[in-house]
C-alpha cells in the first residue's frame, strides 16, 4: 500500500527558531502533496497544495513567508515554520497524491510542534 | 459552498452496536466521498471512500451510504469494537477543477464502551 513518511514525529522549539517537516512518499511518485494543521479537537485545516516543481499554493489566510513550502521530488516535500512563535504550536500533517489519484489521499502520521 | 457537515460531534456506542456517522454537503461537483479514522496523535487514515455514482460501498464491517439527490453520506460500522473508538472524519473532493483538494468535515469523537 501507498506509505507517506513524515518526520520528526515531534519538536520543540524555542521562540524565534526555524523548524523543518518533512514529508515522503516512500513507495509511489507525489505529484502533488498537501500541508494540514490541526488544532486540539478539530477538524484538518489545509494550508497548502504544492506540486512537483512547481511554487506552492496557499490557502486564504496562510502567510506563505512563515509557513515555506518546497516539494523539489517526487517524493519529498518540506514544511519550513519559519521564526516560530507559541502560537504557531500545532499538529501538522503532509498528505500525498500520485497523478492518477489510484490510491487516493495518503496521509503521513503528523508532526506535533511546541514552540516555547 | 465548500462545507462539509458532520454529525454528531461524539458519539457513545456499546461494544456490538452500530455506529452511525452522517455528512452532508452543498457542492455537486464534489466527485469523491472518503471516510477517514484518526487515532490521538496519529495522521488519518483511509477507511473507505465512495463516488457518487454508486449509492452502497461496503468494505468488512464499514459500509457508506450515499444519497446524491439528498447530498448527504453516511459512515455505519457494524459490530462496532472498543478498538474503534477514534475520531472519524468524512470528507470530499473536488476533483483536478478543485486542485484536488480535500473538505474536511468537523469529526465525530467516538468512544465504544464495553
Amino acid at each position: 500500500g501507498a506509505v507517506v513518511s513524515q518526520h520528526p514525529s515531534w519538536v520543540i522549539c524555542k521562540s524565534g527558531t526555524s523548524v523543518k517537516i518533512e514529508c515522503r512518499s516512500l513507495d509511489f511518485q507525489a505529484t502533488t502533496m498537501f500541508w494540514y494543521r490541526q488544532f486540539p479537537k478539530q477538524s484538518l485545516m489545509l494550508m497548502a497544495t504544492s506540486n512537483e516543481g512547481s511554487k506552492a499554493t496557499y490557502e486564504q489566510g496562510v502567510e506563505k513567508d512563515k509557513f515555506l513550502i518546497n516539494h523539489a521530488s517526487l517524493t519529498l516535500s518540506t514544511l519550513t515554520v519559519t521564526s516560530a512563535h507559541p502560537e504557531d504550536s500545532s499538529f501538522y500533517i503532509c498528505s500525498a497524491r500520485d497523478r492518477q489519484g489510484a490510491r487516493g489521499y495518503t496521509f503521513g502520521s503528523g508532526t506535533r510542534l511546541t514552540v516555547v | 459552498q465548500q462545507q462539509v457537515k458532520q454529525s454528531p460531534q461524539s458519539l457513545i456506542v456499546q461494544k456490538g452496536g452500530i455506529s452511525i456517522i452522517n455528512c452532508a454537503y452543498e457542492n455537486t461537483a464534489f466527485d469523491y466521498f472518503p471516510w477517514y479514522q484518526q487515532f490521538p496523535g496519529k495522521g488519518p487514515a483511509l477507511l473507505i471512500a465512495i463516488r457518487p455514482d454508486v449509492s452502497e460501498k461496503k468494505e468488512g464491517r464499514f459500509t457508506i451510504s450515499f444519497n446524491k439527490s439528498a447530498k448527504q453520506f453516511s459512515l455505519h460500522i457494524m459490530d462496532s469494537q472498543p478498538g474503534d473508538s477514534a475520531t472519524y472524519f468524512c470528507a470530499a473532493n473536488l476533483g483536478a477543477g478543485g486542485g484536488n483538494k480535500l473538505t474536511f468535515g468537523t469529526g465525530t469523537q467516538l468512544k465504544v464502551e464495553l
